[in-house]
């Protein structure tokens, strides 16, 4: 089945630098790649996806880049903010969504 | 509110108890599923149901048991838990199941201790 690596574990940054978390995919059959949020006992909810068939999508100060060949997709997080710090979540679906360990993200004012 | 409700919240259960965990979700999704959250490991997908059809068991114990009455509701029967099953329990829904379904819509999870 599919496994997700995900890279880093634990990411701290300051106001308003740039974060970039990475993830590996297993499966070259994977179509969705979707980004998740998870703040401090809350649900995980989906920031950001893309499809196999785009290589980048941007949405504001988020974007994510997919490299279909080396089965590669990153998020990136720009001019990051306090209320941007929260595990954050990879993943890579066929039928069911695999995902990855989890990155946690601290935005340092 | 995402329209995935689930409860309890919070449960504490010996290892010879008998419990349930319960998810509904009002998005009118035809997909299902429980997922394990557990510190520093990735969601454990758990089981999914489509249009109320088990199509994937995880390799998960017999000692969780799901069932799905129609396509709002999912429940997690459990029984005979150990202790290194206390997690985050996580029901989740969409709209499809195949053709990488798209977006899950999380329940708030309910946080089960086994002592």
């Amino acid at each position: 089945g599919e496994n997700v690596e995900q890279h880093p574990s634990t990411l701290s940054v300051q106001e308003g630098d740039s974060a970039v978390i990475k993830c590996t995919y297993s499966d070259s059959a994977s179509n969705y790649f979707p980004w998740y949020k998870q703040e401090l006992g809350k649900r995980p909810q989906l920031i950001i996806d893309i499809r196999s068939n785009v290589g980048e999508k941007k949405d504001q100060r988020i974007a994510v880049t997919l490299n279909k060949t080396a089965k590669h997709f990153s998020l990136h997080i720009t001019e990051t903010q306090p209320e941007d710090s929260a595990v954050y979540f990879c993943a890579a679906s066929i039928d069911d969504m695999r995902f990855g360990a989890g990155t946690r993200l601290t935005v340092k004012p | 509110e995402t329209g995935v409700t689930q409860t309890p919240r919070h449960l504490v259960m010996g290892m010879t108890n008998k419990k349930s965990l319960k998810c509904e979700q009002h998005l009118g999704h035809n997909a299902m599923y429980w997922y394990k959250q557990s510190a520093k490991k990735p969601l454990e997908l758990m089981f999914v149901y489509n249009f109320k059809e088990q199509t994937e068991n995880n390799s998960v114990p017999s000692r969780f048991s799901p069932e799905c009455p129609n396509s709002s509701h999912l429940f997690l029967h459990l029984h005979t838990l150990q202790p290194e099953d206390s997690a985050l329990y996580l029901c989740a829904s969409s709209r499809l199941w195949r053709e990488g379904g798209g977006e899950l819509f999380f329940g708030e999870g309910s946080r089960l201790t086994v002592l």
